[in-house]
């Protein structure tokens, strides 16, 4: 069955570096989705993706972060300079003519 | 703005038991409802979607309800197994591709 997958499932950095998530949504779909959830917390929408642009974006989703699909394949979420409060794990998730949407496991992003 | 809140936060009970998950939401323009499944550690699994015209969803042992007039949704499962025991989430989208909402989850343990 398709599956999303997220690189790395865990990622360790220290504050105030760059660090780039990695997805490969499911290969036809069309809608890119990045979620957050700290540890213990909801899970929250960060942003939304269609048609190489950004559909909708959470107030979480500032000057920080962006999001770009480089090649026909991949999905990035970029933190330019991660804070510790920027610790949590990060999901992706893509949906293609349905409107289930299907995640990723998920990367665990530390900031030190 | 969209708030989601599930009830109850834990619930156990024994095996063969049939239960009932709740979710409500705040605002009724919904586009659909999801309904998750989390296991510790890991990513969500998707069970059951609602579209807004729907009224219930069913899969296997899984049946899912939506009035949405009066902001909630019900998630049954019929004869409990411990392999059902995990954290169940339910999100509501309020746009095609954009923004969706979580609930805080019910965490789920059956015991054998």
């Amino acid at each position: 069955e398709p599956e999303v997958t997220q690189t790395p499932s865990h990622q360790v950095t220290q504050m105030g570096q760059e660090v780039i998530l990695r997805c490969v949504p499911i290969s036809n779909h069309l809608y890119f989705y990045w979620y957050r959830q700290i540890l213990g917390q909801k899970v929250e929408f960060l942003v939304s993706f269609y048609n190489n642009e950004i559909s909708e974006k959470s107030e979480i989703f500032d000057d920080q972060f962006s999001v770009e699909r480089p090649d026909g394949s991949n999905f990035t979420l970029k933190i330019r300079s991660t804070k510790l409060e920027d610790s949590a794990m990060y999901f992706c998730a893509s949906r293609g003519g349905t409107p289930s949407r299907y995640f990723g496991a998920g990367t665990r992003l530390s900031v030190l | 703005k969209q708030e989601v809140t599930q009830i109850p936060a834990a619930l156990s009970v024994p095996e063969g038991e049939n239960l009932v998950l709740n979710c409500s939401f705040t605002d009724s323009a919904i586009y659909n409802l999801q309904w998750f499944r989390q296991d510790p550690g890991k990513g969500l699994t998707s069970l059951l979607l609602i579209q807004s015209s729907q009224r219930e969803q069913t899969s296997g042992r899984l049946n899912a309800s939506l009035d949405k007039s009066s902001g909630r949704s019900t998630l049954y499962i019929a004869a409990s197994q411990p392999g059902d025991s995990a954290t169940y989430l339910c999100a509501v989208v309020n746009t095609n591709a954009g923004k969706s909402t979580f609930g805080d989850g019910t965490t789920l343990t059956v015991k054998p």
